[in-house]
């Protein structure tokens, strides 16, 4: 595996459910984050890991709760969302303090439906 | 506060040059970037840009930036059905990590 993989790649919801998105890395990079796709919208910023500790929560609503357990991997839990949390969710890497600053490694996003 | 402004959609024949455009409000953002996002994949770097320099070139890439009047634009010389995708503007800001401020991404389609 190579590069950065998120898990599921599809998801759809209730509003009383609980998941979890899932986002590893192979790179050996140092920083993670969370970003909200949503058509016609700027890429929104929710969640920065550095060096497995969060050093950025972008006025996110508590119904998603970020997770690092180590530098490879981060999660998304989710609950109690509503119909306008239906969006493209895209986990980055990148090395911190060392690689070209601003290089982000993406996956492939989850794509995740409220109903 | 920081903002990204790019416009949401472009359609050119193919071979023809395309042109996107984008527009920060950062002036101290030390990188520009273009990502380029293709169907069903998540975002990748295209090019970037320092902030000292007006023009970057690479192949059939030409990124243009304009401090004075914040704008910032991608050239694509001799626009092939590939290069149809999803292409963000993003500016760096300081933190001590990579904090990219994107826009919305302007649609690319390339018709024959």
């Amino acid at each position: 595996e190579t590069g950065v993989t998120q898990t599921p790649r599809h998801l759809v919801m209730g509003m009383t459910n609980k998941k979890s998105l899932k986002c590893e890395q192979h790179l050996g990079h140092n920083a993670m984050y969370w970003y909200k796709q949503s058509a016609k919208k700027p890429l929104e910023l929710m969640f920065v890991y550095s060096l497995e500790e969060r050093v950025e929560n972008n006025s996110v609503p508590s119904r998603f709760s970020p997770e690092c357990p180590n530098s490879s991997h981060l999660f998304l839990h989710l609950h109690t969302l509503q119909p306008e949390d239906s969006a493209l969710y895209l986990c980055a890497s990148s090395q911190d303090r060392g690689g070209l600053v601003g290089e982000l490694f993406f996956g492939e996003g989850s794509r995740l439906t409220v109903l | 506060g920081e903002d990204v402004e790019q416009s949401l959609f472009l359609s050119v024949r193919e071979g023809d040059s395309s042109v996107i455009n984008c527009t920060y409000t950062d002036s101290s953002s030390t990188y520009l970037y273009w990502y380029k996002q293709e169907p069903g994949a998540g975002l990748q770097l295209l090019t970037y840009i320092f902030s000292n320099m007006d023009m970057k070139q690479d192949q059939r890439l030409t990124v243009l930036l304009n401090k004075k009047d914040k704008h910032l634009s991608l050239r694509i010389a001799d626009t092939q059905t590939g290069d149809s995708a999803i292409y963000f503007c993003a500016e760096s800001l300081s933190g001590g990590y990579n904090k990219l401020i994107f826009g919305a991404g302007t649609r690319l389609a390339v018709h024959p």
